[in-house]
This record gives structure tokens, sequence and C-alpha cells, in this order.
């Protein structure tokens, strides 16, 4: 059966960086791209941006262009979000998904598996 | 402030039919298929409607999609317990500013 696992909950300083990994298992893994989305305490869903497993291809949400780094290790089917220049409003539960979208961004919006979140906590 | 509109909070009892609404734009719903989700208290979403109208498999048909222009709609027919959480909409974003998977707020459904 399909499976991301996600690592463990993170408390950073404002200013730091944070580095979550999503293990996926189940399934080929590049044959699939992988996108992340975060979800601040009591708000919605905010998508981060995706990348593919198969070429490592990426499409940052603009908001978040030049924080954020997403990096596939395919030896170990793990997928990488990593977030710099930490703030505040950064304090989110991220969430990895598995998206069909495989080589070149395209319009679907198609998260059929999620992981199981991981909270980052930005606080002085 | 979400790119696509929801109301906050939806209501029903048991067996009733509910509808939430999305709003967007010509960029999003407008020219892109409309996606929709659940999440029940304190678990990550899960993929309820895909391409407007269409069902992954194991989700029962009570639950129904469509979309009409710059809007859509999430359709639950017999309302049950189980179906209280929140429901997001989602689409593809071809805006100037970049393309973008853009969602709803997000709407709290309470089943009475």
């Amino acid at each position: 059966q399909v499976q991301l696992v996600q690592s463990g909950a993170e408390v950073k300083k404002p200013g730091a960086s944070v580095k979550v990994s999503c293990k996926a298992s189940g399934y080929t893994f590049t044959s699939y791209g992988i996108s992340w989305v975060r979800q601040a305490p009591g708000q919605g869903l905010e998508w981060m941006g995706w990348i593919s497993a198969y070429n490592g291809n990426t499409n940052y949400a603009q908001k978040l262009q030049g924080r954020v780094t997403m990096t596939t290790d395919t030896s170990t089917s793990t997928a990488y979000m990593e977030l710099r220049s930490l703030r505040s409003d950064d304090t989110a539960v991220y969430y990895c998904a598995r998206d069909p979208v495989v080589v070149v961004p395209a319009a679907m919006a198609y998260f059929d598996y999620w992981g199981q979140g991981t909270l980052v906590t930005v606080s002085s | 402030q979400s790119v696509l509109t929801q109301p906050p909070s939806a209501s029903g009892t048991p067996g009733q039919r509910v509808t939430i609404s999305c709003s967007g734009s010509s960029s999003n719903i407008g020219s892109n298929y409309v996606y929709w989700y659940q999440q029940l208290p304190g678990t990550a979403p899960k993929l309820l409607i895909y391409r407007n109208n269409q069902r992954p498999s194991g989700v029962p048909d009570r639950f129904s999609g469509s979309k009409s222009g710059t809007s859509a709609s999430l359709a639950i027919s017999g309302l049950r317990s189980e179906d209280e959480a929140d429901y997001y909409c989602a689409a593809w974003d071809d805006s100037l500013s970049g393309p973008d998977v853009v969602f709803g707020g997000g709407t709290k459904l309470t089943v009475l």
C-alpha cells in the first residue's frame, strides 16, 4: 500500500532553516511527483510547490520563491523540503503529498496520498 | 485571503443534502479542473473529488461535484455524522504572477 512517512516535529528559532523529509513506499517513486502543502494553526491549506521525482524539476509557489528548496533522493525514495529564514508565520503543519505530475508542471491539483504531517514551530 | 472563496461554515441534519460553494476567477476555476478535499479533525486531507466531478475509488457516491463558469460546488447527500469535517476546494491558477495551486479557505461542516 502507498505510504508517505514524514520526519518528526521541529522547533526552530526565527532566521533558522528546517528540512522535512518524506519517505515513500508502495509505489514506483520516480513515476510521480511530490507536492508540499502547509497548514498554519487553525488555518487553511497552502500549496508550497512541486518536485518531480523523475528528473528533479521543481515549481515553487511564488510567495516562497528564494526561501524554499525541494529535493529528492531516488536511492531511498525520499523527498525533502527545506525552508530558510524562518519567521513566526511559518509555524505550521507541513504535508507531503503524492502528485501524478511527473515531468513538468501541469495544471492539476490532484494529491491522492498524503503524509501524516510534520509540525514546525518557529519561536524565539 | 484565499484565492478561492468558500463559506466558512455549513451545517445540516443527518439525512439532509448540503452544498458547499467555491468561487474563483477565469485564471483558476474558469480554465482548469476543480478538486475537493476532506479533512477530518487532526488528520491529513483526503482527495474527495477530482476533475470537477470524478470520485476516487472508495469515496461514496453521496459526494458529488459540479462546476459552472468560475464557480464550483460540492454536494453531500444523505448527510452522516462522520461527514463532519473541513472541506477545501482547489484548482490550478494560470495567473501572470506565476502558475500555482490555489486552495479555498475551507468550509467547516457541522452535522447537527
